[in-house]
């Protein structure tokens, strides 16, 4: 069965930085992309970042290019995504999401249950 | 890179079939059969319920189908159920982003 865990969210002051966390199991890591995406309270999602399956390529929307880094340790079956300089408009649920293929193909088959990111002072 | 344009709301009696459109440009919905839908129930993460326009994963009701005209998208759900009810939203490929994948604005189906 595949499992997508989130972890690292939580109450950050704007500014400030925030490491999430997905372990996956069930599926072998390495062969698939993946992605975080998000929804803020009440409104719709957004594709935030995708890493393709050996980490090699990488993409970002521009709301958080420069800001946000998408990572992956193959040999942990872990995802990452560092945020930096978070701004109150990032609050929202953060989702990891297994991708269908090893090159990001934007087709999401598996969700995590998401973990929930709040930026304020 | 703007997200695909949807109905804010979208309602049926049960049994009866809706229609749910997603609207985009050439660069995205009408340029590429990689136009995805999500279901999503209140506090639930979404669920896969077609890709590449008109196929179903494994384990999807075949009362729901989908279907693409120019750059349009629509996703039908027949003999509405109250399961049913629950936000939906498409996905497209598009070649305006450095991303390269775009969401809908979603829509909120009601049984009534």
């Amino acid at each position: 069965e595949v499992q997508l865990l989130e972890s690292g969210g939580g109450l950050v002051q704007p500014g400030g930085s925030l490491r999430l966390s997905c372990a996956a199991s069930g599926f072998t890591f390495r062969s698939y992309a993946m992605s975080w995406v998000r929804q803020a309270p009440g409104k719709g999602l957004e594709w935030v970042s995708a890493i393709s399956g050996g980490g090699g390529s990488t993409y970002y929307a521009d709301s958080v290019k420069g800001r946000f880094t998408i990572s992956r340790d193959n040999s942990k079956n872990t995802l990452y995504l560092q945020m930096n300089s978070l701004r109150a408009e990032d609050t929202a649920v953060y989702y990891c999401a297994k991708d269908t293929e090893y090159d990001s193909s934007g087709v999401i088959d598996y969700w995590g249950q998401g973990t929930l990111v709040t930026v304020s002072s | 890179q703007s997200a695909l344009t949807q109905p804010a709301s979208v309602s049926g009696s049960p049994g009866q079939s809706i229609t749910i459109s997603c609207t985009g440009t050439s660069s995205d919905v009408g340029g590429y059969n990689y136009v995805s839908w999500y279901q999503q129930h209140t506090g639930k993460a979404p669920k896969l319920m077609i890709y590449d326009v008109s196929n179903r994963p494994s384990g999807v009701s075949n009362r729901f189908s989908g279907s693409k005209s120019g750059n349009t998208a629509s996703l039908t759900i027949s003999g509405l159920q109250a399961e049913d009810e629950a936000d939906y939203y498409c996905s497209s490929y598009t070649s305006s982003s450095t991303l390269n994948y775009v969401f809908g604005t979603g829509t909120k189906v009601t049984v009534l």
